[in-house]
């Protein structure tokens, strides 16, 4: 089993739709959880970071983070079609600088 | 505005090349990664540096090494190159000053070998 664990979809919703992206973790020293884009044939770009538990709002995302379940999730409001790429999450614990990863998301936001 | 940047974009080589690598960042990071990126197996890392002239295997590094003589650079070889090598290359790097600290990334290298 892997340590993180993420859907490949790939997603497809139309434009102006609620978004959720997740992702599912067995090791529970984690406490740095981060989301990245990346659009297609360039490098990840951090979108969100939370540090333990709670919730974190940036705009029209949403990044929660559920320690008891191990199930960190990302909500996009009113999707645009520029949302479209692949998420990846990725999260580390108090006593490395190493991320794990998860195998990334494809979205895609239909006009 | 930080900055991550890799050699080359696009790159062609034959099998049984030697292949150098190179990333390049301005933030002055300790730390620098090399992965893979290859379709539904996400992100898998290949060597990291955490120092100068410091280097740590990772998940995958068979048939590579790494170089790290200044703390700005961070290459990666391809020994002998083989198709199976054929793949997005991502380097990062990230900072000490704190664990759990975000990664930034060049915009990848996809090398193909024939």
């Amino acid at each position: 089993q892997k340590e993180v664990e993420q859907d490949p979809g790939p997603l497809s919703v139309p434009e102006g739709a609620i978004v959720s992206l997740n992702c599912t973790y067995s090791n529970s020293a984690f406490q740095y959880f981060m989301w990245y884009r990346q659009y297609s044939r360039k490098g990840p770009e951090l979108l969100m970071y939370t540090y333990s538990s709670g919730n974190k709002e940036d705009g029209r995302f949403t990044a929660q983070v559920d320690k008891s379940s191990k199930y960190i999730s990302l909500f996009i409001r009113d999707s645009q079609p520029s949302d479209s790429a692949t998420y990846l999450c990725a999260m580390s614990g108090d006593s490395n600088y190493q991320l794990i990863w998860g195998a990334g998301t494809k979205l895609i936001i239909k006009p | 505005d930080v900055k991550v940047t890799q050699s080359s974009r696009y790159l062609v080589k034959r099998t049984g090349e030697k292949v150098f690598l190179e990333c390049v960042q301005d933030m002055d990071h300790e730390n620098m990664f090399w992965y893979r990126q290859d379709p539904g197996l996400g992100l898998r890392l290949i060597y990291f540096s955490y120092d100068v002239k410091m280097k740590e295997k990772g998940d995958i590094p068979e048939g590579y090494s790494v170089s790290r003589e200044k703390k700005e650079r961070f290459s990666l070889i391809l020994e002998s190159a083989s198709t199976n090598q054929t793949s997005m290359y991502l380097c990062a790097s990230s900072s000490h000053a704190r664990v759990g600290t975000e990664a930034f990334f060049g915009q990848g290298t996809r090398l193909t070998v024939v």
